[in-house]
């Protein structure tokens, strides 16, 4: 199905852990964005990519390790849990410049860090 | 610094009442894009009205209007007529220009209540 999925939808680990959180679309958009969310801070960007092999730091990068090997793909990766990374993550999309810009949001990943 | 921000946590409506839910934003960029997105309990996110920073004209969409104020960078969202189902979180959003990147940010969000 055309889209954007997140997988994980819910995920348990332990301080410490590696954890690596999936999103692919099937638009062939040029954008992609994860971001966090937690209770006061609204959606706080975490990395955001413009195009296969470019990313960029957003406002929340630390703890985390994204890539970008292809443009329907873009993981993100918490390579050591803390307890403070427990949050809801959203990926998004977007086609590219000439566009509104409007996002188009997967469902969201739950991740809880024990 | 904060450069989208949503001054209300939490507001109030009477159904079928008007309510205006505050966004005020900064960037240098001469180009850029206003948003507002709302998120129900279950939690997707739902894009509702686009205002560019060139736009001459008020965005409109339904029952959903984009107050922009250029001056004051501010991009408030109206919501006509509340209805039940219009109780949610309500978020602001930009998209940068050149020196952000292109990259969107967002508000802390105000979640709108509708009461019966």
């Amino acid at each position: 199905d055309a889209g954007i999925t997140q997988s994980p939808r819910y995920k348990i680990t332990e301080t410490g852990r590696q954890v690596t959180l999936m999103c692919h679309q099937t638009w062939s958009h040029s954008y992609m964005f994860w971001y966090r969310q937690d209770l006061g801070h609204g959606l706080r960007l975490i990395y955001y990519s413009a195009a296969a092999d470019i990313t960029d730091k957003g406002e929340v990068p630390d703890g985390y390790v994204v890539s970008r090997s292809k443009t329907e793909n873009f993981p993100l990766t918490l390579e050591s849990a803390t307890r403070s990374q427990t949050s809801v993550y959203f990926c998004a999309s977007r086609p590219g410049l000439a566009d509104t810009g409007e996002l188009f949001f997967g469902e969201g990943s739950r991740l809880t860090v024990l | 610094a904060q450069k989208i921000t949503q001054t209300q946590p939490g507001m109030f409506v009477q159904e079928k009442e008007a309510v205006t839910l505050d966004c005020t934003y900064d960037t240098s960029d001469p180009s850029y894009g206003l948003f507002w997105y709302k998120q129900p309990s279950s939690g997707e996110m739902i894009f509702l009205i686009y205002q560019g920073s060139y736009d001459q004209q008020n965005a409109t969409e339904g029952r959903y209007s984009l107050n922009f104020q250029k001056a004051r960078k501010s991009a408030n969202l109206v919501i006509s007529a509340s209805q039940l189902g219009d109780s949610a979180m309500y978020f602001c959003a930009m998209r940068e220009g050149r020196t952000g990147g292109f990259k969107t940010i967002f508000g802390a969000g105000t979640r709108l209540f509708v009461k019966a």
